[in-house]
Parts: C-alpha cells; sequence; structure tokens
C-alpha cells in the first residue's frame, strides 16, 4: 500500500476563499504530481515537481500555486476558490527510475458553493 | 504529441472475461501501465508491461502489446462484480510524467 496522503478528503467552502489541499509522501520520492479529474473521469496533470524547490506547470492550466519546499510535501493553494474549481484533486509520486510508477493518494473532493 | 485512447465504457457479466484496450501514439514508450480507480479512491497500479514484452500474465489479468500497432490490451479473466471500476492506460515516456487515456469504466453484472 502506498504511503501518500491527502487532507482534507472532502471540503465545502464559499466563493472567494483561501485554500490549501495537503499532499504527503513518506516513501522519499523525488517526483509529485497534481491532477484535477473531471466527474467524467479524465485526468489532467496541473502541477509537477521533480525536486525540492523545482516545480513545473502541467498540460491543463489552472489558476491554483504549489510549493515543494519539502521533499516530501506537495501543498497546493487556490488564492480565491470559484465555482469551477469544484472537481476531485490527485496528488501522486514517483521515485526516478526505469518503471516510473506513479503512487496516487485518495483524493480530495473539492466543492466550491 | 502523445495521446493515449481508451473507449468510455464496458459492461459485462460476472464469470465472463473482460477485455479493455488501448492505443498510444508515441512509439517511443518504455513502460505501459494499467491502474484502477474505485469509487472516492485514488488510482491504484494494477499491472504493467515493458516495452519489448509482447505479454504479461499475473493471476486473473492478461496484458497483451502489440507494439506494431501501439495497442495495449487488458484482459480480466472470471470478471468479478468487485472488477466493476475506472480503469486506466498510461505510458511512460522517458522521464516525463505518465500519460494517461481518458479511462474506462467497467460494469460488471451479476
Amino acid at each position: 500500500e502506498a504511503d501518500i496522503y491527502q487532507t482534507p478528503r472532502y471540503l465545502v467552502i464559499g466563493t472567494g476563499k483561501k485554500i490549501t489541499l495537503e499532499c504527503s509522501q513518506t516513501m522519499g520520492h523525488d517526483k509529485m504530481y497534481w491532477y484535477q479529474q473531471d466527474p467524467g473521469m479524465e485526468l489532467h496533470l496541473i502541477h509537477y515537481s521533480y525536486g525540492v524547490n523545482s516545480t513545473e506547470k502541467g498540460d491543463l492550466s489552472s489558476e491554483s500555486t504549489v510549493s515543494r519546499i519539502r521533499t516530501e510535501h506537495f501543498p497546493l493553494t487556490l488564492e480565491s476558490a470559484r465555482p469551477s474549481h469544484t472537481s476531485q484533486y490527485l496528488c501522486a509520486s514517483s521515485e526516478t527510475g526505469r518503471v516510473n510508477e506513479q503512487f496516487f493518494g485518495p483524493g480530495t473532493r473539492l466543492t466550491v458553493l | 504529441g502523445e495521446d493515449v485512447e481508451q473507449s468510455l465504457f464496458l459492461s459485462v457479466r460476472e464469470g465472463d472475461s473482460s477485455v479493455i484496450n488501448c492505443t498510444y501514439t508515441d512509439s517511443s514508450s518504455t513502460y505501459l501501465y494499467w491502474y484502477k480507480q474505485e469509487p472516492g479512491a485514488g488510482l491504484q497500479l494494477l499491472t504493467y508491461i515493458f516495452s519489448n514484452m509482447d505479454m504479461k500474465q499475473d493471476q486473473r489479468l492478461t496484458v497483451l502489446l502489440n507494439k506494431k500497432d501501439k495497442h495495449l490490451s487488458l484482459r480480466i479473466a472470471d470478471t468479478q462484480t468487485g472488477d466493476s471500476a475506472i480503469y486506466f492506460c498510461a505510458e511512460s515516456i522517458g522521464n516525463t510524467p505518465l500519460v494517461f487515456g481518458k479511462g474506462t469504466r467497467l460494469s460488471v453484472i451479476a
């Protein structure tokens, strides 16, 4: 079982609030990722990091920001939440190596009213 | 750019075999993966295959890779109701993030 954790699991907030979704992994993985998942299933990569102090934007433009100050921690922040941000957010990590397997957290279900 | 395609839905009867298909476009893929997502959960790796292999079998799961046609399939033998989930195909190209398909929702009818 993968040791990657996300909090909160569910969050309902009002428009305009600032929120931070937490993601932590205890596997010492150098790479971490954030995905936004549509109700219709498709995964969209929004941010990734290949190590401390390294962050990149993914394929889907996002108003969120990320930071990677510690190897094990990769929080995602929305400065001003809007209803269009309502979605499932999945965090993942992987280790540089041949197989490149990504381990996923359980997800955060965000609802913005 | 890279693209991974899957059919969106599959419905099978309990006890039958399920076959989920996937096509990809980048011939430099090194590994190909099948992930399973159950309701309310993250994705879980089911199996993967190295690009120089044709087939991999693991208990009820059989992965077939046709590199010439860039076609990957996952066969689940004796499908059970617990196999109902969304199945994602993904490819790895070098050191970049995995490229995922849109997912196939498998429904198992008792």
